[in-house]
C-alpha cells in the first residue's frame, strides 16, 4: 500500500491557479494495480471526488469540476499532480491525494495524504 | 447523478451496537465503501466491496447492502470509534463516471 504526501502554497490569490504534488513512495506510480486521485473537503464540510488518472489511460474528472481541472502524472518523480484554474473562495478545502483500486466496475480509495490546506483569498 | 443520503448523526453507549445507513436509489445493484474520519485526520477505508475489511480493521466493523439501504455496522463500540463516517460508490450510469460520497455520519459515543 503506497504512501502518499501532498505538497504545494497554503494560500491562493482568487482567479489565479491551484496546484498541488502527491509523492508517492513505497511503490510505483506506474503501477496497473492503482490509480492516483484527489478528494477535497471544505471546512467542516463532507468529501468531495475531485478526479482521477491511472499511469495509462484518459484522467476521470468530477462533472463539476470538468471544465477547470487536471490532473497529470510525472512517473519520473514518481508523482501525480492537480491544477484547478479560476478559484474562488468555494475552492478552500483540505485537498487529499488518494490511491484507488478499480474492481468489477467499482472504484475505492484505499490509501490517503495526511492532506493539505488551500485557502483561496486575497 | 447519483446521490447517497446519511443521518447526520448516531449516538451509541459504549459496548453497544451501531448501525450506520447509506440510502440511494437501487443501491443494493452497487458496490458501497465505507470511510471513518476522526477528529484532525484523513479518512481511512474501513470497509470495501459492500462487505470486506481491509487488514488492520477490527471484525467489529461489518457491512451490508440491499435494495436502497447499505449499512455500517459497528458491534462492541468503543470510545474510539467516535469519528464521521462516509459511504461511497463509483457511479457509472452517467456520461461522466466518478466517485459519489454521502454527507457522512458523526457516531457519537455517549
Amino acid at each position: 500500500q503506497p504512501e502518499l504526501q501532498e505538497s504545494g502554497p497554503g494560500l491562493v490569490k482568487p482567479s489565479e491557479t491551484l496546484s498541488l504534488t502527491c509523492t508517492v513512495s513505497g511503490g510505483s506510480i506506474s503501477s496497473s494495480s492503482y490509480y492516483w486521485g484527489w478528494i477535497r473537503q471544505p471546512p467542516g464540510k463532507g468529501l468531495e471526488w475531485v478526479g482521477r488518472i491511472y499511469y495509462s489511460g484518459a484522467p476521470y474528472y468530477s462533472p463539476s469540476l470538468k471544465s477547470r481541472v487536471t490532473i497529470s502524472v510525472d512517473p519520473s518523480k514518481n508523482q501525480f499532480s492537480l491544477n484547478l484554474s479560476s478559484v474562488t473562495a468555494a475552492d478552500t478545502a483540505v485537498y487529499y491525494c488518494v490511491s484507488g483500486i478499480a474492481v468489477a466496475g467499482t472504484h475505492w480509495f484505499d490509501s490517503w495524504g495526511q492532506g493539505t490546506l488551500v485557502t483561496v483569498s486575497s | 447523478s447519483y446521490v447517497l443520503t446519511q443521518p447526520p448523526s448516531v449516538s451509541v453507549a459504549p459496548g453497544k451496537t451501531a448501525r450506520m445507513t447509506c440510502g440511494g436509489n437501487n443501491i443494493g445493484s452497487k458496490s458501497v465503501h465505507w470511510y471513518q474520519q476522526k477528529a484532525g485526520q484523513a479518512p481511512a477505508l474501513v470497509i470495501y466491496y459492500d462487505s470486506d475489511r481491509p487488514s488492520g480493521i477490527p471484525e467489529r466493523f461489518s457491512g451490508s447492502n440491499s435494495g436502497n439501504t447499505a449499512t455500517l455496522t459497528i458491534s462492541r463500540v468503543e470510545a474510539g470509534d467516535e469519528a464521521d463516517y462516509y459511504c461511497q460508490v463509483w457511479d457509472s450510469s452517467s456520461d461522466h463516471p466518478g466517485a459519489v460520497f454521502g454527507g457522512g455520519t458523526k457516531l457519537t459515543v455517549l
